[in-house]
């Protein structure tokens, strides 16, 4: 059963990167769908990107211009790299599995991790 | 891409059914099939209920059911049970550089 673990700061600098990893056990990489998924306080959930064997990639156009997801597979891990964060950035961050299918579900999914952007 | 709209709380007493709407537009919901629903227990994992708007993953109790119309999907619960209080989220692909939205999400209080 694939399980799916995020790890990183819990506290990030304004302007600074926030870097997470996602560590999956269980299973593969190697050809599925890995995506990162946040939410807010107090608000929904928001999808931010996903990486497919490191030949494809996409985010969301808000986010586009601030975020890399990156995969490697000797690690069985896949990160999330957002640059020049900023109060708005604060969430708990989900990793999940789409799946192998291009249309996409989400799971399993990690159990989250708070990330506050703060000096 | 504007987030689909769900209700912020729904409730019912143990033994109900209740039915929690998720509105989008042709653009998403309306346009594909592919609407999903999401429990969350705060703290744990989200878990996956419905996928494709009505297919239940194995595992997932067959009172979870989910459905389509036009632009909103439902998902409904019936035999209401105490663990059934978590959160609830839909999601939708949406065939846009945005790829998939999510609902703003609904609380479930069992009474």
């Amino acid at each position: 059963q694939v399980q799916l673990q995020e790890s990183g700061p819990g506290l990030v600098k304004p302007s600074e990167t926030l870097s997470l990893t996602c560590t999956v056990s269980g299973g593969s990489v190697r050809s599925y769908y890995w995506n990162w998924i946040r939410q807010p306080p107090g608000k929904g959930l928001e999808w931010i990107g996903y990486i497919y064997n490191s030949e494809s990639t996409n985010y969301n156009p808000s986010l586009k211009s601030r975020v890399t997801i990156s995969l490697d597979m000797s690690k069985n891990q896949f990160s999330l790299y957002l640059n020049s964060v900023t109060d708005a950035d604060t969430a708990v961050y989900y990793c999940a599995s789409g799946g192998s299918s291009f249309w996409q579900r989400f799971d399993p999914w990690g159990q989250g991790t708070l990330v506050t952007v703060s000096s | 891409q504007s987030a689909l709209t769900q209700p912020a709380s729904v409730s019912g007493s143990p033994g109900q059914s209740i039915t929690i709407s998720c509105t989008g537009t042709s653009s998403d919901v309306g346009g594909y099939n592919l609407v999903s629903w999401y429990q969350h227990h705060p703290g744990k994992a989200p878990k996956l209920m419905i996928y494709e708007s009505s297919k239940r993953p194995s595992g997932v109790s067959d009172r979870f059911s989910g459905s389509k119309s036009g632009n909103t999907a439902s998902l409904t619960i019936s035999g209401l049970q105490a663990e059934d209080e978590a959160d609830y989220h839909c999601c939708s692909y949406t065939g846009s550089s945005t790829f998939y939205v999510f609902g703003t999400g609904t609380k479930v209080t069992v009474l």
